[in-house]
C-alpha cells in the first residue's frame, strides 16, 4: 500500500494529451514539492519533473506538472511511442522523522 | 555530472546482512548533495529506503529503519548499505540516488535472499 496514490494504468493514442493524478495528504504533497520519475522497461527511474513543475534539462516540454492542495497531476502533450513506460510520483513525508514516500507507479500504454 | 555504480553480493541468504556500495564519480561526496537508496521489487514500485546528508544527518524508511545503516567514506568517494536480518520480501532492485530531487540514478542491482 503506497502512501501516494497513482492510478495503476493510463492509456493514449499518439498526439493525445493524458494526464496521470497522484493524491496524498497535508503531510507529504499538502507542504512538500512532488516529484515524477519516468522509468522505462528495463532501465533504472529518471527525474522527469522538479519542485511541481519544473523540468531538468532535456526532459522535453511536452511534460508538465501541476499541484493543488494535497494532490499533483503530470501531463503529457502530443503523446509518442517512446512515452510508454511506468511514472511515478515522490515526495517527502514531514510525518515521524520525515521520508520520501511514493506513489505505487502509473504504466502508461501508447495505443 | 554525477554517475553512481552500485556493486555487492547478488545472492544474501535469510537472516544475513545485505551490503551494497555505489561508487560515485564526476562529484565529491564531501562536498555536499544527499545520498541513499531506494529498491524496487520485481513487478513493484519504488520504496525509499534511506539518506544520508554530506554532514552525516541520516534519515531512514520508519518500516525498515531497525534494519538499516547508511554511511559515506569519503577518502574512496563511495557510499554504503547495510540491511540486516534479511527475508524474501528484502529481494528487488537495489538503486542507489543522490540530489535533493533524487536527480541521480545508479543502474541498479538484483539482490535475491535465497538459501
Amino acid at each position: 500500500q503506497s502512501v501516494l496514490t497513482q492510478p495503476p494504468s493510463a492509456s493514449g493514442t499518439p498526439g493525445q494529451r493524458v494526464t496521470i493524478s497522484c493524491s496524498g495528504s497535508s503531510s507529504n504533497i499538502g507542504s512538500n514539492y512532488v516529484y515524477w520519475y519516468q522509468q522505462l522497461p528495463g532501465t533504472a527511474p529518471k527525474l522527469l519533473i522538479y519542485r511541481n513543475n519544473q523540468r531538468p534539462s532535456g526532459v522535453p516540454d511536452r511534460f508538465s506538472g501541476s499541484k493543488s492542495g494535497t494532490s499533483a497531476s503530470l501531463a503529457i502533450s502530443g503523446l509518442r511511442s517512446e512515452d510508454e513506460a511506468d511514472y511515478y510520483c515522490a515526495a517527502w513525508d514531514d510525518s515521524l522523522s520525515g521520508s520520501w514516500v511514493f506513489g505505487g507507479g502509473t504504466k502508461l500504454t501508447v495505443l | 555530472q554525477v554517475q553512481l555504480q552500485e556493486s555487492g553480493p547478488g545472492l544474501v541468504k535469510p537472516s544475513e546482512t545485505l551490503s551494497l556500495t555505489c561508487a560515485v564519480s564526476g562529484y565529491s561526496i564531501s562536498s555536499g548533495y544527499y545520498w541513499g537508496w531506494i529498491r524496487q521489487p520485481p513487478g513493484k514500485g519504488l520504496e525509499w529506503i534511506g539518506s544520508i546528508y554530506h554532514s552525516g544527518s541520516t534519515y531512514y524508511n520508519p518500516s525498515l529503519k531497525s534494519r538499516v545503516t547508511i554511511s559515506v567514506d569519503t577518502s574512496k568517494n563511495q557510499f554504503s548499505l547495510k540491511l540486516s536480518s534479511v527475508t524474501a520480501a528484502d529481494t528487488a532492485v537495489y538503486y542507489c540516488i543522490s540530489g535533493s530531487s533524487i536527480d541521480y540514478w545508479g543502474q541498479g542491482t538484483l539482490v535475491t535472499v535465497s538459501s
